[in-house]
């Protein structure tokens, strides 16, 4: 069973809406990421957050918001959708600085 | 910042042989050097990782790292068609939080039966 629970699997959004994407860990761990992966760039870190708390942020944008209604949870809002934001998005998770887990991700198309 | 370089970006083995690939990153600063496999559609695996300069092995992996060189690289025994995936080389650095990976663009080995 996957440990790291990510919705929907794919989702197609329209220019201009917003989109919540869901991660759902059951590792035990306190500290869960986002990342994102598109067609012609590398694997990239967006956010980090431990015991729900945010601990860094490498989105240059604010419409990129986590959100983290429980300690097992990191939910990743994204407003005012762009073409340029389709992607696949990562969960992740870990025990303090040890191995990240990634989920299987959500592929995000923006027509 | 940080960058991470791959080579080759695929690589042909056939099954049985020895494949081999290679990592390049900027800062001899690094903290740990991880290799990660992905399938398609699946999210990244940790394969294994590296801190200090020389080798690793586990199982039919082996990682070299050079920190002098900026090199690092893996070796994987015995090539199988289950190891047909691409190859992320990530590197973590001491002065960021935990979890914050630099990722390679990835090499795509492909296992010829």
């Amino acid at each position: 069973d996957p440990k790291i629970i990510q919705k929907p699997k794919y989702l197609v959004a329209v220019t201009g809406s917003e989109k919540i994407l869901i991660c759902e860990q059951y590792l035990g761990h306190n500290a869960m990421y986002w990342y994102r992966q598109s067609a012609k760039k590398p694997l990239e870190f967006m956010f980090s957050y431990s015991y729900q708390k945010l601990m860094d942020n490498q989105t240059a944008s604010s419409r990129f918001q986590p959100q983290s209604s429980k300690k097992n949870h990191l939910d990743l809002q994204i407003t005012a959708l762009k073409p340029d934001d389709s992607a696949t998005y990562f969960c992740a998770s870990s025990r303090g600085q040890n191995t990240l887990y990634f989920g299987a991700g959500t592929r995000l198309s923006v027509l | 910042q940080e960058k991470v370089q791959q080579s080759p970006e695929s690589l042909i083995v056939p099954e049985g042989a020895m494949s081999s690939l290679n990592c390049t990153f900027s800062n001899s600063a690094s903290q740990s050097i991880w290799w990660y496999q992905q399938h398609p559609g699946k999210g990244p695996e940790a394969l294994i990782s590296i801190f200090s300069n020389g080798n690793k092995k586990e199982g039919r992996l082996t990682v070299y790292l050079n920190r002098a060189s900026l090199h690092v690289s893996l070796h994987i025994r015995d090539s199988q068609p289950s190891d047909s995936a691409v190859y992320l080389c990530a590197v973590s650095m001491l002065n960021y939080n935990q979890g914050k990976l630099i990722f390679g663009q990835g090499t795509k080995l492909s296992i010829k039966p």
